[in-house]
């Protein structure tokens, strides 16, 4: 199975910031990546297919870029509804594996 | 607007079976995958597998092969998943979520059905 790992596992910021979410696998993926956000008891939403391409409805704060194995979730200026854990997701071969999850806290 | 609506929470003794519906309202629901996902309490995310609703092919992850079972009913519009032989750490929240169809990147999610195994 890939092993997708993200860093950090949780980060603290404030509104207005620029904030960068790593994630990595651990082989080659392509641009098979997605990234998810969760709020606590809630599903979650989906916000980025194919490492860069934004869901319909998304803010364009934020963004997604990479490929192969390095990729990075950039929220350009935090806004208060931002804050929850955010999740990566590799579908390039099954099993289709999550990150551990990255925690974005005030 | 994308609908997917799971049925409710359910609590199963261990051995038991149970069975997750997820109705979908929208969109075609013959025209787009569905994947089955779960989330142990305070985990991350597993994927289980699968389910092409038009022509019913599957596709598990090797994990879950031969004790989860995805079908649908398509005149309902709706997709199912049952886990036999329930162990205490099935307990999870168990979520179907459509697949977006450019790719298999996941696109909209149900609200998740919380299935706690216990004795």
């Amino acid at each position: 199975d890939i092993q997708m790992t993200q860093s950090p596992s949780s980060l603290s910021a404030s509104v207005g910031d620029r904030v960068t979410i790593t994630c990595r696998a651990s082989q080659g993926i392509a641009s098979w990546l997605a990234w998810y956000q969760q709020k606590p008891n809630k599903a979650p939403k989906s916000l980025i297919y194919a490492a860069s391409s934004l869901q319909s409805g998304v803010p364009s704060r934020f963004s997604g870029s990479g490929s192969g194995t390095d990729f990075t979730l950039t929220i350009s200026s935090l806004q208060p509804e931002d804050f929850a854990t955010y999740y990566c997701q590799q579908y390039s071969s099954d099993p289709y594996t999550f990150g551990q999850g990255t925690k974005l806290e005030i | 607007q994308v609908q997917l609506v799971q049925s409710g929470a359910e609590v199963k003794k261990p051995g038991a079976s149970v069975k997750v519906s997820c109705k979908a309202s929208g969109y075609t629901f013959t025209g787009y995958y569905m994947h089955w996902v779960r989330q142990a309490p305070g985990q991350g995310f597993e994927w289980m597998g699968w389910i092409n609703p038009d022509s019913g092919d599957t596709n598990y992850a090797q994990k879950f092969q031969g004790w989860v079972t995805m079908t649908r009913d398509t005149s309902i519009s709706t997709a199912y998943m049952e886990v036999s032989r329930l162990k205490s750490d099935d307990t999870a929240v168990y979520y179907c979520a459509r697949n977006s169809g450019y790719d298999y990147a996941i696109d909209y999610w149900g609200q998740g059905t919380l299935v706690t195994v216990s004795s």
